[in-house]
């Protein structure tokens, strides 16, 4: 299986920050991952696909980039409603795999 | 809207079997991927198979192999998963999600035939505990 790896695992940030979140697989997986945030209690959301695509009614300050082995998540400005655990996921191969997550806490 | 409601917690026995359920709603049901992924407490996110709920046809992660069984009744656009032989380490909150893309849904860079795909939505989630 592709391993997932994200980084940092737990981020610390204010609000109106910018914030990255990195996510490097095994191998290539192309342009196949997705961005999930889920908060306590809850399922996972889908935020971004195919590495860049925005889903539909998700803020634009969350943008997505990278090919191949590394990729980004990024949050253009914190915004309170942001504070959650985020997840990225290939599906170039199975199984699909999950990173770890990064918990993005408030400073 | 598209929605996906799962049935409620469970208590186990190691041992034993669950048997979760995914109703779905707001779109056709045969036309799309169901998938499994489950949360152990405070962990992360592993993914258990899928079903086409059009053909039957699945396909399980290969550490499941053996001990999930997932079916569907079209009928009334439920999906189910089944793990049998519970143990400890099986304690985990199980969702079901719905493909990213429509069966059989071409674009310039790819077809989607295979299962291979983002998940969106999900269900709300149930928690499955094996404890004796």
């Amino acid at each position: 299986d592709i391993q997932m790896t994200q980084s940092p695992s737990t981020l610390s940030a204010s609000v109106g920050d910018r914030v990255t979140i990195t996510c490097r697989a095994s191998q290539s997986i192309r342009s196949w991952l997705a961005w999930y945030q889920q908060k306590p209690g809850k399922a996972p959301k889908l935020l971004i696909y195919d590495a860049s695509s925005l889903e539909s009614g998700v803020p634009s300050r969350f943008s997505g980039s990278g090919s191949g082995t590394e990729f980004t998540l990024t949050i253009s400005s914190l915004q309170p409603d942001d504070f959650a655990t985020y997840y990225c996921q290939q599906y170039n191969s199975y199984s699909q795999t999950f990173g770890q997550g990064t918990k993005v806490e408030i400073k | 809207q598209v929605q996906l409601v799962q049935s409620g917690a469970e208590v186990k026995k190691p041992g034993a079997s669950v048997k979760v359920s995914c109703k779905a709603s707001g779109y056709n049901f045969s036309g799309y991927f169901i998938h499994w992924v489950r949360q152990a407490p405070g962990q992360g996110l592993v993914w258990l198979g899928w079903i086409n709920p059009n053909s039957g046809g699945t396909k399980y992660a290969q550490q499941f192999q053996g001990r999930v069984t997932m079916t569907r009744d079209t009928s009334i656009s439920t999906a189910y998963m089944e793990l049998s032989s519970l143990r400890s380490d099986d304690t985990a909150v199980y969702y079901c999600a719905r493909d990213g893309a429509l069966l059989g849904y071409c674009t310039t860079t790819r077809c989607h035939t295979n299962g291979l795909n983002w998940f969106d939505p999900w269900g709300q989630g149930t928690l499955v505990t094996v404890s004796s």
